[in-house]
Parts: structure tokens; C-alpha cells; sequence
């Protein structure tokens, strides 16, 4: 059963404007959350994390927010490029170990 | 050069066929992983190993097996594929050193296995 879920597979946002993916987990043992950016024939790079003992995490134009209460965990991008097309994962992991799941991955596209 | 680099890139090969996807890093990291990746489905993981002497099972490890040759090579072997096994494959690598604190994961650009 999946355990980190993104319901939105794709995602179209024109430039300079901010866009907003989410993901969704059901493991309340979950407590590092990641975002992935993977580009066509390459492999995921890390862009951003948060710890379950923060709500906010920024860097530069991206920002993660954490709602545990929900389960849920959005990734904002302000403002949004087009060299930010790509498909972005989410990933959530338990302290004590270090297996990271994914989700489904959404695809961005910012349009010029 | 990357520092994760798997091999072959792309591959395609018949069922029942041995295949062998090779994993090699030189960011000195100790931990590594196989995932897969379907559409649909994300990456979900095969197999991982913290060290040299360490290797654990994910959730998908069934039809598949690993080898750790040293820190920096990890293996992932196909004894006998089937074409449900066509996916991409990723090789990641990751530091313990901060104890506690996970570290994100390093991806290689990944191998296209089509197994007809």
C-alpha cells in the first residue's frame, strides 16, 4: 500500500507564478520528509527537507511546509521558472532507519 | 564525472536471461540502495546495504539479489528476468557519518531494462 501519495500527476503553472505541490502520508512514524526534482534521463537530484519538528523549511524560491496533524506536506515555488519543469518526488522516512518512500511524482510544467 | 554511475545505461534482453546492473560511487558514502521505478508507482526499493557486510531487504526484493563488493560498488542481478521487471533502475548512495540524522539520498542517472 502506498504510504506517500501525490494526487495530482501533473501540474502547469505560467512563469513567475507560484506553484504548489503536494503530498500526502499515511505513516505517522515518518518524521523527515524530502523533495526530489528529476529531469528526463537523469536521476533524481535532493532540492529541500523538513523535520518533523519544524513546519517550514525555505531555500531561495523553494519552501516546504509540513502539516503533521494532516499528514500532509507541500512543496511552494516562488517564483516558478521554466528550467523547473521537471517531475518532482516526494520521500518520507523514520529516524530510526534510513529507507526512504516515494511518491507517485508530479510532472511540472512552467510555461514561458 | 558523476558521482554515481551505473551500468549499462540501457539494456534489453530476453525473459528467462541472467542480468547483472552495476552500481559504482566515489563519494565515499556507506550506504547504498537499489530502486525501481514504474509509472504510476514512483521509485519503491529492492534492496539496501549500510556496509560492506549489510544488505536488507525493501519492499520489492522478490526475483531479485545484490551483491556489495566493496564500499563503493553495489550490484543488482536478475537471476532469471520476466518482462514484469521492465523498469527503470536507480542505484542511490547515502552518509551515515551524521548519526541520527538522515541524509538525503544521491541518485545515479539510472538503467532502462527492457526484457521482452
Amino acid at each position: 500500500d502506498q504510504q506517500v501519495k501525490q494526487n495530482s500527476p501533473s501540474l502547469s503553472v505560467q512563469e513567475g507564478r507560484i506553484s504548489i505541490l503536494n503530498c500526502d502520508y499515511t505513516n505517522s512514524m515518518f518524521d523527515y520528509f524530502l523533495w526530489y526534482k528529476k529531469y528526463p534521463a537523469e536521476g533524481p537530484t535532493f532540492l529541500i527537507s523538513i523535520s518533523s519538528i519544524k513546519d517550514k523549511n525555505e531555500d531561495g524560491r523553494f519552501t516546504v511546509f509540513l502539516n503533521k496533524s494532516a499528514k500532509h506536506l507541500s512543496l511552494h515555488i516562488v517564483p516558478s521558472q521554466p528550467g523547473d519543469s521537471a517531475v518532482y518526488f516526494c520521500a518520507a522516512s523514520k529516524n530510526t532507519g534510513n529507507q526512504f518512500y516515494f511518491g507517485t511524482g508530479t510532472s511540472l510544467t512552467v510555461i514561458p | 564525472d558523476a558521482d554515481v554511475t551505473q551500468t549499462p545505461r540501457n539494456r534489453i534482453t530476453k525473459t528467462g536471461k541472467r542480468i547483472m546492473l552495476e552500481c559504482s560511487q566515489t563519494k565515499g558514502h556507506d550506504r547504498m540502495y537499489w530502486y525501481r521505478q514504474d509509472p504510476g508507482l514512483g521509485l519503491r526499493l529492492i534492496y539496501y546495504s549500510f556496509d560492506v557486510k549489510d544488505i536488507n531487504k525493501g519492499e520489492i526484493s522478490d526475483g531479485y539479489s545484490v551483491s556489495r563488493q566493496a564500499q563503493a560498488k553495489f550490484s543488482l542481478s536478475l537471476e532469471s528476468a520476466i518482462p514484469n521487471q521492465t523498469a527503470l533502475y536507480f542505484c542511490a548512495t547515502s552518509d551515515s557519518r551524521d548519526s541520527g540524522v538522515n541524509q538525503p539520498q544521491h541518485f545515479g542517472d539510472g538503467t532502462r531494462l527492457s526484457i521482452l
